[in-house]
């Protein structure tokens, strides 16, 4: 069965500094890995997704996560944090990996992210 | 740009009473979802739903909760006798129907249900 699980409930960076978001996924098949975002009082809007094409995947507000088999790994970071990155961050899995008929969503909990001045 | 719409955003009832959570999911999408998120814990799916029947659904949507597209533009959640535990953020989602697993689902505001 697949999991998700997200290091740190909450991640606290400076202005400018680099986010490293961890993620770790369990996975009997391929997978493929979504990052979401939700900002205060909004819904789930997609940041990037593997779906095998390529391990560096690029998303937008300048956002990149790296797919690493050997380590199950699928980490989120960006190389400046702005002010506006503040919101909480979910990596999720899709329960039908690779080939798969349409499938759900399996999320870890979720890491809040603060951006300091 | 297209987005999924939920009413209401939030939603305070009793409890045993039945409530009615309802979602406009991007036009052209066929594939619909519910998910929820009880305060401090995962997003958990709880249903799929396409061509107008369930697709899918978790042990959590259990005799309680019916899903229903009851016109060309809403999809609604409905449960019918709501318990303390319901208490959650809802959310609705929806996919274009390519078929893969890879597809992107585009996830609503959500609508907070709190039970009393």
């Amino acid at each position: 069965a697949q999991s998700v699980t997200q290091l740190g409930s909450h991640v606290s960076v400076s202005e400018g500094a680099l986010v490293l978001l961890r993620c770790n996924y369990s996975s009997s098949v391929p997978p493929y890995l979504f990052w979401y975002v939700q900002y205060p009082n909004q819904g789930l809007q997609l940041l990037l997704k593997y779906t095998s094409a390529a391990t560096l995947v690029k998303g937008i507000n300048g956002f990149e996560a790296e797919f690493k088999k050997s380590e199950t790994s699928f980490h989120l970071t960006k190389p400046s944090a702005h002010m506006s990155d503040a919101a909480e961050y979910f990596c999720a899995v899709s329960d039908r990996g690779y080939g798969g008929s349409q499938g759900n969503l399996i999320f870890g909990k979720g890491t809040k992210l603060s951006v300091k001045p | 740009e297209p987005e999924v719409t939920q009413t209401p955003s939030h939603q305070v009832t009793q409890m045993g009473q039945e409530v009615i959570l309802r979602c406009v999911p991007i036009s052209n999408h066929l594939y619909f979802y519910w998910y929820r998120q009880i305060l401090g814990q995962k997003v958990e799916f709880l249903v799929s739903f396409y061509n107008n029947e369930i697709s899918e659904k978790s042990e959590i949507f259990d005799d309680q909760f019916s899903v229903e597209r009851p016109d060309g533009s809403n999809f609604t959640l409905k449960i019918r006798s709501t318990k303390l535990e319901d208490s959650a953020m809802y959310f609705c989602a929806s996919s274009e129907t390519t078929g893969y697993s890879g597809d992107t689902q585009y996830f609503g505001p959500g609508t907070r249900l709190t039970v009393l």
